[in-house]
């Protein structure tokens, strides 16, 4: 069975902090992805990556950066923490182009205090 | 602009058979899948259809017409667990193909 691994389940963040959700995936994939989730606004795309080092934005990224330096892991940065970037984030990833189902990871709760 | 529309919520009753409704327009189109979100979980992934037609796949259907923008989830026998959110998400073209989620179908199963 594919396995994403999302490193940290819950966190608690202080404004301002610099956060990192690390998140691995055990079956080679190509494609990784960064989602948030919020009440009403459903799972929206934060970041994707295609391949090692390669990064594209999704519909979100303010606020965000991401980090691909080897195929298994998939980084999310927050440089300065916001209160509004509370929120549940899911890691995803995908086989190749194509590949047709996308696995997530169990989620990582994030409050910014 | 891309959009994916369906139900916020709906209540059925255990034993029944109910029909989530999903919309969708996207830059190009590769796919519609829907999963399977329980609070508090990860969605675990349902179906895929690509080509117009119903997919079958025990109490589970799944329903698209591409020229119409539009898929359906069709659940049968309805039980107790079936209780979840259902998300409905489109798939772009070109060669990163990125998903595109709608809000979430919040189904309440009453015995």
């Amino acid at each position: 069975d594919v396995k994403v691994t999302q490193s940290s389940r819950y966190l608690v963040k202080r404004t301002g902090e610099k956060v990192f959700l690390e998140c691995v995936q055990d079956m080679d994939h190509e494609n990784m992805f960064w989602y948030r989730q919020d009440p009403g606004l459903g799972l929206r795309l934060i970041y994707f990556s295609y391949d090692v080092k390669m990064k594209e934005k999704g519909d979100i990224p303010e606020g965000y950066s991401v980090s691909r330096e080897k195929k298994e892991r998939f980084s999310l940065i927050l440089e300065s923490a916001s209160t509004n970037q509370t929120s549940m984030y899911l890691c995803a990833s995908r086989a190749g182009t194509s590949g047709n189902t996308i696995y997530f990871g169990e989620g990582s709760w994030l409050t910014v205090v | 602009g891309q959009n994916i529309d369906q139900p916020t919520e709906m209540t059925a009753t255990e034993g029944a058979i109910v029909q989530i409704n999903c919309t969708y327009q996207t830059s190009g189109f590769n796919g519609l899948f829907w999963y399977q979100q329980h609070a508090g979980e990860a969605p675990t992934f349902l179906s895929y259809n690509v080509l117009d037609g119903l997919e079958e796949k025990g109490r589970f259907s799944s329903f698209l017409s591409r020229s119409k923008g539009y898929s359906y989830l069709l659940l049968k026998e309805l039980q107790m667990k079936d209780s979840a959110s259902y998300l409905c998400a489109a798939r772009s073209s070109g060669n990163t193909g990125k998903l595109i989620f709608g809000q979430g179908t919040t189904l309440q199963v009453k015995p």
